[in-house]
């Protein structure tokens, strides 16, 4: 079992460019959720997402932020026209039904320079 | 929102010590899990614990959930248990959030 797969490892966008994050959840995983950690701040929910739909944006910025998992492939966390206060750590995690713990990916640690 | 205060906010131990992270919600929760953030960013799941108690190797969990406290203890501490212990809980209802507390940051001196 790989586990959650999260990449790149690594993202280093400038400023105004597009940033793309791929989560793969554990297989037979269909519960998929996006955090995001600040420097210096602990994790917050972000989005919560099963295939095709969203179940859950409430942490989502309203802008420039868009997440997806389509029925095929993996989940998608976009980042259009990134500032520097995007930079920070985006854990995906996954979850085979709802009352079930999650495990969570090693993260994408973007870098808007 | 439930609130998730975890103490003490840094611990340092010395390689064989033992410690006890403790975390505090304000609300009750039908998860509650912790983790372990390795000096690398790595986010580990070590238990899901919404209530009672479980023990992995030196590492062992209480969850009191009508008290609204859970306890991570380390026996035997390694340099590489080092890292931060996030306590993490989840609300009943619709809603599928982990509220994260700010952590405990362990340092294990050799």
């Amino acid at each position: 079992n790989a586990g959650v797969m999260q990449n790149p490892r690594h993202l280093v966008r400038r400023r105004g460019q597009e940033a793309r994050l791929r989560c793969s959840p554990m297989k037979g995983h269909s519960h998929v959720y996006w955090y995001r950690q600040l420097p210096e701040e602990g994790l917050k929910f972000m989005v919560y997402l099963q295939k095709e739909n969203i179940i859950d944006e409430s942490g989502m910025p309203k802008e420039r932020f868009s997440a997806e998992f389509p029925k095929e492939g993996p989940s998608i966390l976009r980042i259009q026209q990134v500032v520097r206060g995007d930079s920070a750590a985006y854990f995906c995690a996954s979850s085979p039904k709802r009352d079930f713990g999650y495990t969570f990916g090693s993260g994408t640690r973007l870098t808007v320079v | 929102g439930i609130q998730v205060e975890q103490s003490p906010p840094d611990l340092i131990l010395q390689e064989g010590a033992n410690s006890t992270l403790r975390c505090n919600f304000s609300d009750s929760v039908n998860n509650l899990q912790w983790f372990h953030q390795n000096p690398w960013g790595q986010l580990i799941n070590l238990f899901y614990i919404p209530s009672g108690t479980k023990q992995n190797g030196r590492l062992s969990a209480t969850t009191v959930a009508t008290e609204r406290y859970s306890l991570l203890y380390i026996s035997s501490s390694q340099t590489t248990d080092s890292g931060v212990y996030f306590c993490a809980v989840e609300r009943g209802g619709s809603a599928r959030q982990l509220t994260f507390g700010s952590g405990t940051q362990l340092t294990v001196l050799p």
